[in-house]
């Protein structure tokens, strides 16, 4: 049973591109979180997702970044016209069932964005 | 909001030493506490949890007891090895957000 699976594992854009980062979920589960990582720093909580969904994107960005999750293929995040304060690492998580009910939460091994 | 405050790091321990990384938390209702670690490069691994009080939830020689009395979740480890050298999160779900709240991070060092 695969894990969590995102790519690119790393990416360089420059500044003003756009990035696009994947994630399939493990086998199973239809909840998808996205969390950053700024470097130093801990992981914030940026926007989860159920199919077709946005259930909470209380931690997004209100400009430049979007997340979808269709019925068919895997979780995007996007992100228009980096900045360098946009380098950071990337985990998608999933779960089988609500995690507020105390399910588990998966992560994936990271999407690298450096923006040059 | 929920919120889980960590124990500031860098910790710095020699091989075989006994490890103990605070984690406390705040929350509504009754969440379930986890403890994550990420290797450096890697992603994050759950390394174990426990979702009511009292509960012990161990593996790999690390355990962290729900303590709702004092709203902990410490982390321990009897006698730590320089392959545990990695930074450890406290998480926690089911307060009032709908996904896990994470702590600051613990870097852990271990020398030989």
């Amino acid at each position: 049973n695969a894990g969590v699976m995102q790519n690119p594992r790393h990416l360089v854009r420059r500044r003003g591109q756009e990035a696009r980062l994947r994630c399939s979920p493990m086998k199973g589960h239809s909840h998808v979180y996205w969390y950053r990582q700024l470097p130093e720093e801990g992981l914030k909580f940026m926007v989860y997702l159920q199919k077709e969904n946005i259930i909470d994107e209380s931690g997004m960005p209100k400009e430049r970044f979007s997340a979808e999750f269709p019925k068919e293929g895997p979780s995007i995040l996007r992100i228009q016209q980096v900045v360098r304060g946009d380098s950071a690492a990337y985990f998608c998580a999933s779960s089988s069932d609500r995690a507020q009910y105390g399910n588990t939460i998966y992560f994936g091994e990271g999407s690298w964005l450096t923006v040059v | 909001g929920d919120s889980v405050t960590q124990m500031e790091g860098p910790v710095t321990l020699s091989e075989e030493a006994f490890l103990t990384i605070n984690c406390t938390y705040t929350a509504t209702g009754y969440p379930s506490l986890f403890w994550y670690v990420q290797y450096p490069g890697e992603g994050l691994q759950l390394l174990l949890k426990a979702t009511k009080a009292d509960d012990k939830g161990s593996n790999k020689g690390f355990e962290a007891t729900y303590r709702k009395e004092t709203t902990s979740f410490h982390l321990e480890k009897g006698s730590v090895q320089v392959s545990d050298s990695a930074v450890y999160f406290c998480a926690l779900t089911g307060g009032s957000a709908r996904q896990l709240t994470f702590g600051s991070g613990t870097q852990l060092t271990v020398l030989p």
